[in-house]
């Protein structure tokens, strides 16, 4: 059972726009700790996607955003493509763990 | 460019320890955090613990503390995670990342630690 909730799949044609959530409470997300967002392709390494939020590294397309509202936190796709389709998480810190933490993750697929 | 190399492959038995090695380069090494992540077969994402690199000061997830240890050589610009009493459900593939501050920007390719009698 992870701190952070995430739903456990997510679909959209090509071209589409999907939003991901990830519901934390008041130990993590809704005491303003940062949230990130990282991609996981089948069979490679977590690449950081979002930081701090909102922000995204060098060499990530504008077509990915993050948000951070109260105790939640969403990353938005635009303009769905094929190789969009993988694993998504979301972490932050949280206080009583006293510990990072991640979403269980979400599975995105490009129909 | 920023890498992260991580060691080979590992098997171990039950009750034993391993120590994986991430070994890295194209950064000021005493300038950021290293952080481990597991994924067991099929799972998501487990945080298990950060170090930073600067002065050693460590902070590991509550259900590894005794279990876990995290140590750097910064002659070498290297960093390892030694967990000891190794239980089937170890079984993972085991990351090593950098730190900036909260969040995990380079990743090592991943060590698999197979846990099996």
């Amino acid at each position: 059972q992870s701190v952070l909730t995430q739903p456990p799949s997510v679909s959209g044609a090509p071209g589409q726009r999907v939003t991901i959530s990830c519901t934390g409470n008041s130990s993590n997300i809704g005491t303003n700790y940062d949230v990130h967002w990282y991609q996981q392709l089948p069979g490679t390494a977590p690449k950081l996607l979002i930081y701090g939020n909102n922000n995204r590294p060098s060499g990530v397309p504008d077509r990915f955003s993050g948000s951070r509202s109260g105790t939640s936190a969403s990353l938005a796709i635009t303009g769905l493509q094929a190789d969009d389709e993988a694993d998504y998480y979301c972490q932050s810190y949280d206080s009583s763990l006293t510990g990072w933490v991640f979403g269980g993750g979400t599975k995105l697929t490009v129909l | 460019q920023v890498q992260l190399v991580q060691s080979g492959a590992e098997v171990k038995k039950p009750g034993a320890s391993v120590k994986v090695s991430c070994k890295t380069s194209g950064y000021t090494f005493t300038r950021y955090g290293i952080s481990w992540v597991r994924q067991a077969p099929g799972q998501g994402l487990e945080w298990m613990g950060w170090i930073s690199v600067y002065n050693g000061d460590t902070n590991y997830a509550q259900k590894l503390k005794g279990r876990v240890t995290m140590t750097t050589d910064t002659s070498t610009r290297t960093a390892y995670m030694e967990l000891r009493s190794l239980k089937s459900d170890d079984t993972a593939v085991y990351y090593c990342a950098r730190a900036p501050t909260t969040e995990l920007d380079y990743w090592g390719q991943g060590t698999l630690v197979t846990v099996s009698s």
